[in-house]
């Protein structure tokens, strides 16, 4: 079946370090990918996806490029800050199965 | 703001308690979902909806169970809830590929 395996936690950082958090998946088909993030104390968001192979999502300076021949959607960030702090999820969404299967979850801390 | 409201935020239950946690969606989504958070990370899927009047198992349904009488409206109900049952409980909606969360409901089972 689909799953995604994403890197294991905590990733703790300086600010302005520069952020990998690795996500690799398996899917048959072309699942779309995503990450989520969730804030303390708050529910999961969307961060950025990607819905085909080599698009690049992008949102508030963290990065992921969809690729097919290595399965790894991959996040990252040039430098992080202390507000990045929080818990960041790898998905897919399976169309055949119309289900959106999660990661276990990294959780990022940048200190000051 | 559209989106998703849950209630209550918090709850402190006694064992063998009957409990209903809402959840309501204003943006028409015809698909909702309960997952439950353990330890502040993973999630685990409860239960799910694809459409109003219809409901699934999840990967960990024991103990619970859900009614979707309307689009908004994805109640989850514990019989009788038990201290393993202590988590955070996340509503979601789901429109097209891309899934919508609720703040959450944190449940401690005493």
């Amino acid at each position: 079946g689909d799953s995604v395996t994403q890197m294991e936690g905590p990733v703790t950082l300086s600010e302005e370090a520069f952020l990998t958090i690795n996500c690799t998946y398996t899917a048959t088909g072309y699942p779309s990918l995503f990450w989520y993030v969730q804030y303390p104390g708050e529910g999961l968001q969307l961060l950025l996806k990607a819905t085909k192979a080599d698009d690049k999502g992008s949102n508030k300076g963290f990065e992921a490029t969809y690729r097919k021949e290595t399965t790894s959607f991959h996040l990252e960030k040039g430098s992080v800050q202390v507000s990045d702090s929080a818990v960041y999820f790898c998905a897919l969404f399976s169309t055949g199965g119309f289900k959106t299967i999660f990661g276990a979850g990294t959780r990022l801390f940048v200190k000051a | 703001i559209a989106g998703i409201t849950q209630a209550p935020t918090s709850q402190i239950l006694a064992a063998g308690r009957r409990m209903t946690l809402r959840c309501t969606q204003d943006m028409r989504h015809n698909a909702m979902y309960w997952y439950r958070q353990d330890l502040g990370l993973g999630l685990r899927l409860i239960h799910y909806s694809n459409t109003a009047g219809t409901t699934g198992k999840g990967e960990v349904p024991d103990g619970y169970s859900v009614s979707r009488a309307n689009t908004d409206d994805f109640p989850l109900t514990l019989a009788s809830a038990v201290p393993s049952q202590t988590s955070v409980y996340f509503c979601a909606s789901r429109q097209g590929d891309t899934q919508y969360f609720g703040p959450g409901t944190r449940l401690t089972v005493l």
